[in-house]
C-alpha cells in the first residue's frame, strides 16, 4: 500500500522565522511529488517535483526532492502571518494501463504568530 | 474559465437523506476525483475517474455512488446520509499527462445530523 507521511503535523513559529516541512513516502511506480497549500478553502497548488536535487523556488519558499532518501522538503523563509495554512505533499504514482494515481499526505498545520 | 466548480458550498442533511453533489470542469480533463478532508485525516480519496464511463473505488468508497456520462461532469450521490459523512468534499481534475498538476474545486461542506 502506498503511504505518504509528513511532519511534523502542526508546527507554530514567529513571525520571521524559517520553517522546514518534511514528505516522505513509500510508494510503487514513483512518477513526482507536489506540494499544496490550503488556507480556508480548496487546495492551491506550489510545486512539482520529478528529479532529484533539483531545487524549485518562488519568492520565500522553495522545494527539494531526494529520490535515494524517498523524501522531500518544502522550506518557508521570513515566515509571515500569511504563511499559515495546511500543506500538503501528494505523490503521483503509476497505476498500471497509463493511468496515474494520487496520494497524500494528512498535511502539517502551519501557525505563524506575529 | 471557471475550473472547477462544486454546487452547492454548504449542505445540511437528516441521518437517512440521500444528495448528489455536483462537480463540474471546462479543462477538457481525463482524469476526476472525489476526496473527503475531515481534521487530522488529510485529503481521502472516495471514488475517482479516468475518462468518461469509467470509474473506480477509492480509500472510503462507501456510502457513495458516482457516473461520468460527460468529460464535464462527475456528481458523487449519498444514497442515505450518515452523521459519519459529515466533512468537507472536494472535487477535483487533472490531465492524463502526470507532468500537470490536480486542480481542485472549492469544496462542499457537508453535514449530516
Amino acid at each position: 500500500e502506498d503511504k505518504v507521511v509528513q511532519s511534523p503535523l502542526s508546527l507554530v513559529v514567529h513571525e520571521g522565522d524559517t520553517v522546514t516541512l518534511n514528505c516522505s513516502y513509500e510508494v510503487t511506480n514513483f512518477r513526482s511529488l507536489l506540494w499544496y497549500k490550503q488556507e480556508k478553502k480548496a487546495p492551491t497548488f506550489l510545486f512539482m517535483l520529478t528529479s532529484s536535487g533539483i531545487e524549485k523556488k518562488s519568492g520565500r519558499l522553495s522545494s527539494i526532492l531526494d529520490k535515494k532518501e524517498l523524501s522531500s522538503i518544502l522550506n518557508i523563509t521570513a515566515t509571515q502571518t500569511g504563511d499559515s495554512a495546511i500543506y500538503l505533499c501528494a505523490v503521483v504514482v503509476a497505476s498500471g494501463a497509463g493511468s496515474y494515481q494520487l496520494t497524500f499526505g494528512k498535511g502539517t498545520k502551519l501557525s505563524v504568530i506575529p | 474559465n471557471a475550473g472547477v466548480t462544486q454546487t452547492p458550498k454548504f449542505q445540511v442533511l437528516k441521518t437517512g437523506q440521500s444528495m448528489t453533489l455536483q462537480c463540474a470542469q471546462d479543462m477538457n480533463h481525463e482524469y476526476m476525483s472525489w476526496y473527503r478532508q475531515d481534521p487530522g485525516m488529510g485529503l481521502r480519496l472516495i471514488h475517482y475517474s479516468v475518462g468518461a464511463g469509467i470509474t473506480d473505488q477509492g480509500e472510503v468508497p462507501n456510502g457513495y455512488n458516482v457516473s461520468r456520462s460527460t468529460t464535464e461532469d462527475f456528481p458523487l450521490r449519498l444514497l442515505s446520509a450518515a452523521p459519519s459523512q459529515t466533512s468537507v468534499y472536494f472535487c477535483a481534475s487533472r490531465p492524463r499527462d502526470p507532468a500537470y498538476e490536480q486542480y481542485f474545486g472549492p469544496g462542499t461542506r457537508l453535514t449530516v445530523t
